[in-house]
């Protein structure tokens, strides 16, 4: 099993563009999480999906930020327009009922 | 709001001695609680867990202790290894929130020889 799939590894891009980050979760997972992690804030939950639907998304920061899961094998998260302050390391994560996550690698996005 | 709180940023701690994490939680709903270790560009990996039913699982060198009354956690690692430095983060979930971990902020783990 390759895990959690991130991509890509590291962003960087202009203040104003939009962000996409990709996620394909671990095969036979029913959930799916994307997290932030800052210095500050250390590991935030933004939203979570069950069966492809979101549940929860009472983390997302703004309404910039937006996500979906179009099937069991896919998530995006897209951030338009990106700012600075959305800097950070974002990780998805998979898991199966509660028997803990597995985390991806994460994307480094750098907005200057 | 925080509901998982781990007060330590940092902690140092000579190889072969134990090392003691803490974390502190809020919500008297939780009932599960997960440790991750984290290594620089890498995801969190799952190290340990303990649900509410018990007040200790131990796992090789690694023991998590639940004290719920105090609502508090500690992960106790004997004896520390160079290889255990790290960031380690707890995480907590329960009632309405099963299912969604809420992460403390993390730990620095450093083992000096």
């Amino acid at each position: 099993d390759a895990g959690v799939i991130q991509s890509p590894r590291h962003e960087v891009t202009e203040m104003g563009q939009e962000v996409t980050l990709r996620c394909k979760p671990i095969s036979g997972h029913d959930y799916l999480f994307w997290y932030r992690q800052t210095m500050m804030r250390g590991l935030e939950l933004l939203i979570y999906f069950n069966n492809n639907v979101p549940i929860d998304d009472s983390g997302m920061p703004e309404d910039r930020f937006s996500a979906k899961m179009p099937n069991a094998s896919f998530s995006t998260l897209k951030i338009q327009p990106s700012e600075p302050r959305d800097s950070a390391v974002y990780f998805c994560a998979s898991s199966q009922g509660q028997l803990g996550y597995t985390f991806g690698s994460g994307t480094r996005l750098t907005v200057v | 709001d925080q509901q998982v709180k781990q007060n330590s940023p940092s902690l140092s701690v000579q190889e072969g001695r134990i090392s003691i994490l803490n974390c502190d939680y809020t919500n008297s709903m939780f009932d599960y609680f997960l440790w991750y270790k984290k290594y620089p560009a890498e995801g969190p990996t799952f190290l340990i867990s303990i649900s509410s039913i018990k007040d200790k699982n131990e796992d090789g060198r690694f023991t998590v202790f639940l004290n719920k009354s105090a609502k508090h956690l500690s992960l106790h690692i004997v004896p520390s290894q160079p290889g255990d430095s790290a960031v380690y983060f707890c995480a907590a979930s329960g009632g309405d929130s099963w299912g969604k971990f809420q992460f403390g902020a993390g730990t620095q783990v450093v083992v000096t020889p």
